[in-house]
């Protein structure tokens, strides 16, 4: 699997847009990258997967730079309940058996 | 609603007995796994399936084994309970290899 780099940790105002980066400058061609997000004491949560363009769905947005060397995960009007760790992960197609989750980046949300 | 289900939440068990974590998806899902999460580990897997009567190693698969006797089970046995099995399990499901994974709610073992 390609590395992913993400801070250890950000804070965001409630009401506003959380941005997540994520470093994969060793990505190649055939790599999803897929978010997921852990609510303390709870399971994984599927946030977002793409591939080279960017995605929306109800939860998030996902931008990939046009390298595909990194992207950003964003949340549009952060509320408390975002408050979780973030997960960027890259994942081959075709080969989903094994996520390395890493540390992930700690959101918190302020009020 | 479907949804995938790990009983029991929470385990105490005493070094050497044999423990059985139990996940139940009602997705119909042919794709399984069993992860462990320990504090600056991130999620490991252990065991995987694709189907009945299939089963896989994962990473760290030493001590624990599964069984598939059917599409919505993956019960993880660990043969011989040690200290180090210490941690909170969690089962996921994928409909397929290039769609999201679902996990369950996790159950917490602890090992004395």
């Amino acid at each position: 699997d390609a590395k992913t780099t993400q801070p250890t940790s950000m804070d965001c105002a409630e009401g506003r847009a959380a941005n997540l980066p994520c470093n994969h400058s060793t990505i190649s061609g055939n790599e999803y990258v897929y978010w997921y997000r852990q609510i303390h004491s709870q399971g994984p949560q599927y946030i977002i997967h793409g591939l080279k363009n960017n995605e929306t769905n109800e939860m998030a947005s996902l931008i990939i730079t046009e390298d595909r060397k990194s992207s950003t995960l964003i949340l549009p009007h952060a509320t408390l309940r975002d408050t979780a760790v973030y997960y960027c992960i890259v994942r081959p197609e075709n080969t989903g058996n094994q996520f390395y989750f890493g540390t992930g980046t700690s959101l918190t949300v302020i009020p | 609603d479907a949804e995938i289900t790990q009983s029991p939440r929470h385990k105490i068990t005493e070094t050497g007995r044999q423990v059985t974590l139990a996940c139940h998806q009602t997705w119909n899902h042919n794709n399984m796994f069993w992860y462990r999460q320990d504090l600056g580990h991130g999620l490991r897997l252990i065991h995987y399936s694709y189907g009945v009567q299939d089963t896989n190693k994962g990473e760290v698969s030493d001590g624990y084994s599964v069984s598939r006797s059917n599409t919505e089970d993956l019960p993880l046995t660990l043969e011989s309970a040690a200290s180090s099995q210490t941690s909170v399990y969690f089962c996921a499901s994928r409909r397929t290899m290039n769609t999201e994974a679902f996990f369950g709610q996790g159950t917490r073992l602890t090992v004395v």
